[in-house]
């Protein structure tokens, strides 16, 4: 069964640095893109960068390029997503997710990031 | 990077159908039948209920369609039930030099 985990919530306070992870299960992680997908409280998906873990290839929105680093380590499976500064603006639900062909077919549970002084 | 467009709600009665519109432009939606929907209830991941326009993932009830025409790209849920109360997103595909994945900006299903 294919399955993507992501680590907990986190609560930080501004300035901080957060790096959070997604563990794909049940199929080969090398082989298929994985992203992440910011919601804002209250609002709407936003695709902010996908990688190819089989080469490290990767892809930012504009809107989040030079703000967040994904990256990934094939050899445990694992997709992150990182800021090395975080803002109050950061807050939001962040969910990992395999886009082919821009179809999502699975996303992770999700992981809770409060940033707050 | 703009969303796709969508209506911010729309409502219904049980047992009635509803349609919601998604509308982009030749790089996404009327240039590739890489269309999708989603669905998400609150406090929950969203759920792929269609790819590629009209394929429907097992467990998704045929009460549920898809379609696209030219560049706008329909969802229909015919027979309204309650627990279809949700908010729906459609994604696509898209030429871009940049993220090549992108969503529309959600619609907020009510069923009265």
């Amino acid at each position: 069964e294919v399955q993507l985990v992501q680590s907990g919530a986190e609560v930080k306070e501004p300035g901080e640095s957060l790096k959070i992870s997604c563990k794909g299960f049940g199929y080969s992680f090398s082989s298929h893109w994985i992203g992440w997908v910011r919601q804002l409280p209250g609002k709407g998906l936003e695709w902010m960068a996908i990688i190819f873990p089989g080469d490290s290839k990767t892809r930012y929105s504009p809107s989040f390029q030079g703000q967040v680093t994904i990256s990934v380590d094939k050899s445990i499976s694992t997709a992150y997503l990182q800021w090395s500064s975080l803002k109050a603006s950061d807050t939001a639900m962040y969910y990992c997710a395999r886009p082919t062909y821009g179809a999502s077919d699975y996303w992770g549970q999700g992981t809770l990031v409060t940033v707050s002084s | 990077q703009s969303a796709l467009t969508q209506p911010a709600s729309v409502s219904g009665s049980p047992g009635q159908s509803i349609t919601i519109s998604c509308t982009g432009t030749s790089s996404d939606v009327g240039g590739y039948d890489y269309v999708s929907w989603y669905q998400q209830h609150p406090g929950k991941a969203p759920k792929l209920m269609f790819y590629e326009v009209n394929n429907r993932p097992s467990g998704v009830p045929d009460r549920f369609s898809g379609s696209k025409s030219g560049n706008t790209a329909s969802l229909t849920i015919s027979g309204l039930q309650a627990e279809d109360e949700a908010t729906y997103y459609c994604g696509s595909y898209r030429t871009s030099d940049t993220l090549d994945v992108v969503f529309g900006g959600g619609t907020a299903l009510t069923v009265l």
